[in-house]
Parts: C-alpha cells; sequence; structure tokens
C-alpha cells in the first residue's frame, strides 16, 4: 500500500470557520492531488501540486487553497467552510503526473468534513 | 458537464455470475482509463487499467473492454465474488502528460451469496 496518510480522519465544524486538511506520504512523489467526493458526482478534482511550492487548481477549486512546503505534506485549507464543502476528501499521489503512460494514481483513507 | 458517465447507480448480481458495470465517455482525446475500487470508508484502490491503443485488457477475474468508436468502456469480473461488492469507479485521463484523472459517478455492485 502507498504511504499516504491523511489527518483528521473525520472532522465536524461551523460554517465560517477556517479548516485545514492534511496529506502525508512517505513515497516521495513529486505529484498530490486533492480529490472529494460527493453523491452524483463521484471524484472531482480541486488542486494538484507538481512540486514543492508548484501548485494549480482542479475543477471544483473556489473557496480552497493549498500549500505545500514539503515534498510528503499537501494541505488543503478551506478558508471559511460553508456546508456545500461537507464532503469526503481523498488525497492522492503519482510519482511522474502522467508521463508514464500506465501510471495510475494511489489514494489516501480520505477525511469525512461535516460542516454545519 | 460530465465528461465520464456512469449511468446505474447500482448493480446487484449472484455469487458466481458475471459482474458488467459500463461507464461512458464523451471526450475523444482521453488516452488511458482506469477502474478503481473503493469500499465504505476506504480510499479507492486501482483495479485494472487500459489504454487508448488497446481494445481489451484482463488480469484475473477482471477484464476490461474499449470500444473508442462508442466511447464506450466495460468492467467485466468473472466470477462475482461477496468480495466484490464496493462502489466502482470508471476514470479517463485527458491526453497529454496529466495525471489529472477525471471519475464516473460510480457504480454500486452488490454480490448475493
Amino acid at each position: 500500500d502507498a504511504g499516504i496518510t491523511q489527518s483528521p480522519r473525520h472532522k465536524v465544524t461551523e460554517t465560517g470557520t477556517p479548516v485545514t486538511l492534511r496529506c502525508h506520504q512517505t513515497e516521495n512523489h513529486r505529484y498530490m492531488y486533492w480529490y472529494r467526493q460527493d453523491p452524483g458526482h463521484g471524484l472531482r478534482l480541486i488542486h494538484y501540486s507538481y512540486g514543492v511550492k508548484d501548485t494549480d487548481k482542479g475543477e471544483v477549486s473556489d473557496g480552497y487553497s493549498v500549500s505545500r512546503s514539503k515534498t510528503e505534506d499537501f494541505l488543503l485549507t478551506l478558508e471559511s467552510a460553508t456546508s456545500s464543502q461537507t464532503s469526503v476528501y481523498f488525497c492522492a499521489i503519482s510519482e511522474t503526473g502522467g508521463i508514464r503512460t500506465n501510471e495510475k494514481l494511489f489514494f489516501g483513507s480520505g477525511t469525512q468534513l461535516s460542516v454545519l | 458537464d460530465q465528461q465520464v458517465k456512469q449511468n446505474s447507480p447500482s448493480l446487484s448480481v449472484q455469487e458466481g455470475r458475471i459482474s458488467i458495470l459500463n461507464c461512458d465517455y464523451t471526450n475523444s482525446m482521453f488516452d488511458y482509463f482506469l477502474w478503481y475500487k473503493k469500499y465504505p470508508a476506504e480510499g479507492p484502490t486501482f483495479l485494472i487499467s487500459i489504454s487508448s491503443i488497446k481494445d481489451k485488457n484482463e488480469d484475473g477475474r477482471f477484464t476490461v473492454f474499449l470500444n473508442k468508436s462508442a466511447k464506450h468502456l466495460s468492467l467485466h469480473i468473472v466470477p462475482s465474488q461477496p468480495g466484490d461488492s464496493a462502489v466502482y469507479f470508471c476514470a479517463a485521463r485527458p491526453g497529454g502528460a496529466t495525471n489529472k484523472l477525471i471519475f464516473g459517478t460510480g457504480t454500486l455492485l452488490a454480490v448475493q451469496p
């Protein structure tokens, strides 16, 4: 199994509060991703990183920011949480970002976030 | 606009029979397709994949078929086992060196003993 740890595993917060989710990997992979999973939508890409301090937006980036100060850590921040951000958040990693044609993403176990 | 679609939210099959999960896509530039399996309270795990230059890939009980002209792929599980009960996501990779996978909405497979 890929060494990916997400914390916390569960979090309940109130609307308007800031929240930070952490993804930690021990694989030394360059690429890291944040997805959210919602019923009827599958998994959607929020942000991704292609190196330390190098990040870019995904499909549903509004209301989220990310930071990557070390290879192993990728943080997802909800500056002011809203109820629409209640979701399951998954971190994923990949070694080359798709340069190898048969490369796949490896996922963490997820964080269940509830915004009340 | 959903580029990858799984039109069956759920599927129930008997143990030992074949499970067929379907996926349709709209973007002809997708160059690589993957199936992920997800158990409750766990992250998705990779199951099987296929390049757009192939029409079939097999791995044990799992076979993926790709029909590019129809923009359709399917996952066959034979024989189905109760441990296969999970949500299955189809994913596609846009052409070029990117691993920003686009996922379908998932199909919940229930294999009845």
